[in-house]
């Protein structure tokens, strides 16, 4: 099972900054936080993921608070094409050394002109 | 740069009848894995192959068979399909199974009806 909490949707104003929120309280201390979003039926795609400190790329920055029990994914700047479902997952390995993602629902973002 | 390719895109099966469906990747990646998305929800662990010889189940392995052909070739069959396993089914890969930091690379799916 998905071991992160995120609010099912959220609007942004274009070129604003998205803010999506996600609670992972029962992480481990190994355990990676990734984001991938879903754009209308595609597959997913990648965006960013970290483990403790903050991350940011071209594509987003990534904020892990100090106990690791949360984080925000930052979209600087929305535009209408960032309107996706967003993923954030706790990465899980087995035994076997498999990188296995675990996806729950997401948060349904909607950039609004 | 392909990536990862699925085949079909689209198909329609009546119940009982099988099929398989065909993903490879040309990124030279070890770890491959199949999921399933119905309407409206996230997507689910169907089987992954860590590593070229491996297979292991993952949440909902019922009514499916994988074989990791070879290292870029992962497919999933279903035997005797059943209307519950409409759904849009995605293949991923990654680049190493253990201490790996990489994210997967998503194949564009294969929407399954069965009636």
């Amino acid at each position: 099972d998905a071991k992160t909490t995120q609010p099912p949707s959220m609007d942004c104003a274009e070129g604003r900054a998205a803010n999506l929120p996600c609670n992972h309280s029962t992480i481990s201390g190994n355990e990676y936080v990734y984001w991938y979003r879903q754009i209308h039926s595609q597959g997913p795609q990648y965006i960013i993921h970290g483990l403790k400190n903050n991350e940011t790329n071209e594509m987003a920055s990534l904020i892990i608070t100090e106990d690791r029990k949360s984080s925000t994914l930052i979209l600087p700047h929305a535009t209408l094409r960032d309107t996706a479902v967003y993923y954030c997952i706790v990465r899980v390995i087995d035994q076997t050394g498999a990188n296995n993602l675990f996806f729950g629902t997401g948060t349904r973002l909607t950039v609004i002109p | 740069n392909a990536g990862v390719t699925q085949t079909p895109k689209f198909q329609v099966l009546k119940t009982g009848q099988s099929m398989t469906l065909q993903c490879a990747q040309d990124m030279n990646h070890n770890s491959m894995y199949w999921y399933r998305q119905d309407p409206g929800m996230g997507l689910r662990l169907i089987y992954y192959s860590a590593s070229e010889g491996t297979t292991d189940k993952g949440e909902v392995p019922n009514g499916y068979n994988v074989s990791r052909l070879n290292k870029r070739e992962f497919s999933l069959r279903l035997e005797s399909a059943a209307p519950s396993q409409t759904s849009v089914y995605f293949c991923a890969s990654s680049e190493a199974p253990t201490g790996s930091r990489e994210g997967y690379t998503f194949g564009s799916g294969t929407r399954l009806t069965v009636v």
